[in-house]
């Protein structure tokens, strides 16, 4: 199975700063998926990336694949007190057909005002 | 109009006790998951069920036992409850390999 290091592991940043989460992991990723989770809720899909080198933007938020497939990167810009939350990377288990996600430990962002 | 859902949402109940959590999705996949997040927020795949067979069962132990009634539901059915049991659990679906997972709400078990 993968394993997928996020670092850091919390984030308190001030409103209207820029921020970025990492992704790492040992293999090769074929489906790297960000997520994010608001307390008490459930997982709200944010973006999936599959190339090498590949890059998605929704809003404020982009995310990236590097060349390699071993990395990858949210960045935040102009953080809102809305972007509070967990955000979590998964990836795919290509050693199983059915798509199995793995989750990295999740980064815990707060953002005050 | 809710792609995955569970039921319920929160349940506590006592040690010993054995108790059941709902899943549903409407999304016509074929692959159904459950997954457990500790207090520390860490996800852990617990199982996943392809039209209705098990497929996968991360070292859960027996005490947990899913069921597939059809393709759009899973249970999980756990017996004998322990205070290690608490956490928030996750139902969720997908087509499979490569496409992303719908996650239901979450179910947060407390065991007292």
């Amino acid at each position: 199975s993968q394993e997928l290091e996020q670092s850091p592991q919390s984030l308190i940043v001030q409103e209207g700063k820029n921020l970025t989460i990492n992704c790492t992991s040992s293999k090769t990723l074929y489906g790297l998926y960000w997520y994010k989770q608001k307390y008490g809720e459930g997982l709200i899909f944010l973006m999936m990336l599959q190339k090498g080198g590949e890059e998605k933007s929704h809003e404020k938020i982009t995310a990236k694949l590097d060349e390699k497939k071993q990395q990858s990167s949210l960045h935040i810009t102009a953080s809102q007190p809305s972007h509070a939350g967990i955000y979590l990377c998964g990836a795919d288990d290509r050693g199983s057909t059915l798509g199995r996600l793995y989750f990295g430990r999740g980064t815990q962002l707060t953002v005050w005002p | 109009d809710t792609a995955v859902s569970q039921t319920p949402k929160y349940l506590v109940t006592q040690m010993g006790n054995d108790k059941s959590i709902k899943c549903e999705q409407n999304l016509g996949h074929d692959t159904m998951y459950w997954y457990k997040q500790d207090s520390k927020k860490f996800l852990k795949i617990m199982f996943s069920y392809n039209n209705k067979e098990l497929i996968i069962n991360e070292t859960v132990p027996n005490r947990f036992s899913p069921k597939s009634p059809d393709k759009a539901h899973l249970n999980l059915h756990i017996n004998s409850l322990e205070l290690g049991d608490s956490a928030v659990y996750f139902c969720a679906s997908s087509h499979g390999a490569g496409s992303r997972a719908f996650f239901g709400q979450g179910t947060r078990l407390t065991v007292v």
